[in-house]
């Protein structure tokens, strides 16, 4: 299961941090991801990160401003946001990978709703 | 950075018909392609992975082929529940990307 929290408004210019909690697997074993969704439009990858965490990979529109992590102790996934833009405004998910240390597409959460205006 | 292209962008159908979506990579991404099912508010649903092969739970009325870089999604027999919205994801060389939906009306 995944459990994704965090989301807020805030306003351009500034910072968020997304949580995504997982239970049920070996958390350390799997590639995550991030995808986000603006309200009434298509989804949009925005980046993964290695099941030990030493590589992260981001969409051009978030290098820079975007950074994922975890903590394969605690079982948590995050996403650092900074330098937000309205254009950030979306619900944000996290995805397992469905296959151990294989980058795939897998098990969404529920997602968590960030939105950035003034 | 590897386009995604999907068609049509609305397809009206009704129950009991075979409906067939289409998602063209801009470049060769081998068999690394999925398909999900996203209703309002809810999180997508994984329908296919590797091009072809069915998530366990999926229903067998749900299959898909790839041809190059054309991929295809095929319902047959289409049920109530099947009228939501249909993404195609390539995740070729640990990157992604998302088609632009095919939103399965009534």
């Amino acid at each position: 299961q995944l459990v994704e929290s965090g989301g807020a408004l805030v306003q351009p210019g500034g910072s968020l941090r997304l949580s995504c909690e997982a239970s049920g697997f070996t958390f350390s074993n799997y590639w995550m991801t991030w995808v986000r969704q603006a309200p009434g439009k298509g989804l949009e990858w925005v980046g993964n990160i290695q099941p030990y965490g030493a590589e992260q990979s981001y969409v051009g529109s978030v290098k820079g401003r975007f950074t994922i992590s975890r903590d394969n102790a605690k079982n948590f996934l995050y996403l650092q946001m900074s330098s937000l833009g309205v254009e950030d405004t979306a619900v944000y998910y996290c995805i397992k990978s469905r296959e151990s240390f294989h980058y795939a597409p897998g098990l969404w959460g529920q997602g968590t709703l960030v939105t950035v205006s003034s | 950075d590897i386009q995604m292209t999907q068609s049509p962008s609305t397809l009206s159908a009704s129950v009991g018909d075979r409906v067939t979506i289409t998602c063209r990579a801009s470049q060769n991404i081998d068999e690394w392609l999925a398909w999900y099912q996203q209703k309002p508010g809810k999180a997508p649903h994984l329908l296919i992975y590797k091009a072809s092969s069915v998530e366990n739970g999926v229903s067998s009325r749900f299959s898909a082929s790839a041809f190059g870089t054309e991929f295809t999604l095929t319902i047959t027999n289409l049920q109530p529940d099947d009228f939501a919205t249909y993404y195609c994801q390539h995740y070729k060389d640990y990157l992604g990307g998302f088609g632009q939906g095919t939103k399965l009306e009534i």
